[in-house]
Formats: structure tokens, C-alpha cells, sequence
């Protein structure tokens, strides 16, 4: 079946650092993917998404590019700040299903 | 354009009791998934309804039931609850077979079990 697997966290980063969150991804098809990113207290947001091969997803200064030859959508931003601090969640929804698949959270902390 | 809400936002009940949750999907939207979200935790699938019916199930036992309407909003009901049932639930609804489109989530439901 379906599976997305993201780095364990937490990620502690200063103000300005570079991020990266690591999400790869087994699927049956050619599944689109997603980041969705969680605020203390909230539902689910979605951050960026990519439907195809090579599309590259963006928003808020946040990137993804899917790879296919890799399985894998890594979250990266130049430069983070504080109120990026949330948790993180790797999804895909494969077109032989429309039950979605997520992957457990990467929790991230950036301190000023 | 009318986003997903959840009702209530808090909960407390007692082992045993029974419980229903309220969601009301985003307009233009015919499907709705529940997950329940442990603390620290990522969102693991209850089940989704399209057209009423039941459209997949994850792994949870069948004290979990739920019902879609006709205007696509939907409930979950959980019987003879359990302290392992304190968790936040979450509704999101999508537009089915559109396999590229989000899910978009409610705020949830905070459900304490004393």
C-alpha cells in the first residue's frame, strides 16, 4: 500500500537558517503530493503541492519538487523565521484512491 | 467561499459515554474524511463518506460509525469511549475523484476522556 515517510523531529533551527524536511514516498501510481503544515491549536493547512514529475510546488518562500526517479517531495525554505514554527506533514493521494496517505509530522522550532 | 467547520471545539466525557462530532464541508465539496490526531502525532485515517456512503475505513473498530447527509455534511459517532479515544478529530472535505485536489481541514475537535 500506500506510505509516506518524513525525518523524525524536532527540527531546531536558528532565525535566517536554511531548512530542509526530508519526505519520501511509496505509492501503487502516480499519486499527486503535498505539504500541509499544522499551527498549534489548528487543523491541517496546505503549504504546497505538486501533481506530476519534476512540478515543482511553492509558497510562503517554501519549495518542493517532486522525483520520481527518487520517490521522494523534500520541503526546503532559504531562509526560515520564528513564525515558521509548526509541524510539517508529508502527504500523497494516489489516483487509484482518494483516501489520502500522511506521513507522522516533523515538528520545527526556530529561534530568533 | 464557505470553509470547513467542526462542532464542538471542546469535549469532555467519561469513559462509556457515547459521543457525535459535526462537520460541515467547504461549499462545492461531496467528500469528507475524519482522522483522529494523538498528541504529537500525525492524522490517522477513521474513514471517508462520498454520496452518504462509506467509502474506506482505516483502522478503527466499529464503535466508530459515521453518516453524511445530503448537503455533504457529515458526523462521527463514537460509542463506549475510551480514555485511548482523548485525541483531536479533524474533518476535511475534498471534491471526489479530483485526485489533485487538497484536502481541506476543519480547526477539529478536542476530545478529553476522564
Amino acid at each position: 500500500g500506500d506510505s509516506v515517510t518524513q525525518m523524525e523531529g524536532p527540527v531546531t533551527l536558528s532565525e535566517e537558517a536554511f531548512l530542509t524536511i526530508n519526505c519520501t514516498y511509496t505509492a501503487t501510481g502516480y499519486p499527486s503530493l503535498f505539504w500541509y503544515v499544522q499551527y498549534p491549536g489548528e487543523g491541517l493547512q496546505l503549504l504546497l503541492k505538486a501533481t506530476k514529475a519534476d512540478d515543482k510546488g511553492s509558497n510562503k518562500g517554501f519549495e518542493a519538487t517532486y522525483r520520481k526517479e527518487t520517490t521522494s517531495f523534500h520541503l526546503e525554505k532559504g531562509s526560515v523565521q520564528v513564525s515558521d514554527s509548526a509541524v510539517y506533514f508529508c502527504a500523497l493521494s494516489d489516483r487509484g484512491s482518494y483516501i489520502p496517505t500522511f506521513g507522522r509530522g516533523t515538528s520545527l522550532i526556530v529561534h530568533p | 467561499e464557505t470553509g470547513v467547520t467542526q462542532s464542538p471545539t471542546h469535549l469532555i466525557k467519561t469513559r462509556g459515554q457515547q459521543v457525535t462530532l459535526r462537520c460541515s464541508s467547504q461549499s462545492g465539496h461531496n467528500t469528507v474524511s475524519w482522522y483522529q490526531q494523538a498528541l504529537g502525532q500525525g492524522p490517522q485515517f477513521i474513514f471517508q463518506y462520498y454520496r452518504e456512503e462509506e467509502n474506506g475505513r482505516g483502522n478503527f473498530p466499529p464503535r466508530f460509525s459515521g453518516l453524511q447527509f445530503p448537503n455533504y455534511s457529515s458526523e462521527l459517532n463514537v460509542n463506549a469511549l475510551e480514555l485511548d479515544d482523548s485525541a483531536l478529530y479533524l474533518c476535511a472535505s475534498s471534491l471526489r475523484g479530483d485526485s489533485n485536489q487538497p484536502q481541506h481541514f476543519g480547526d477539529g475537535t478536542r476530545l478529553s476522556i476522564l
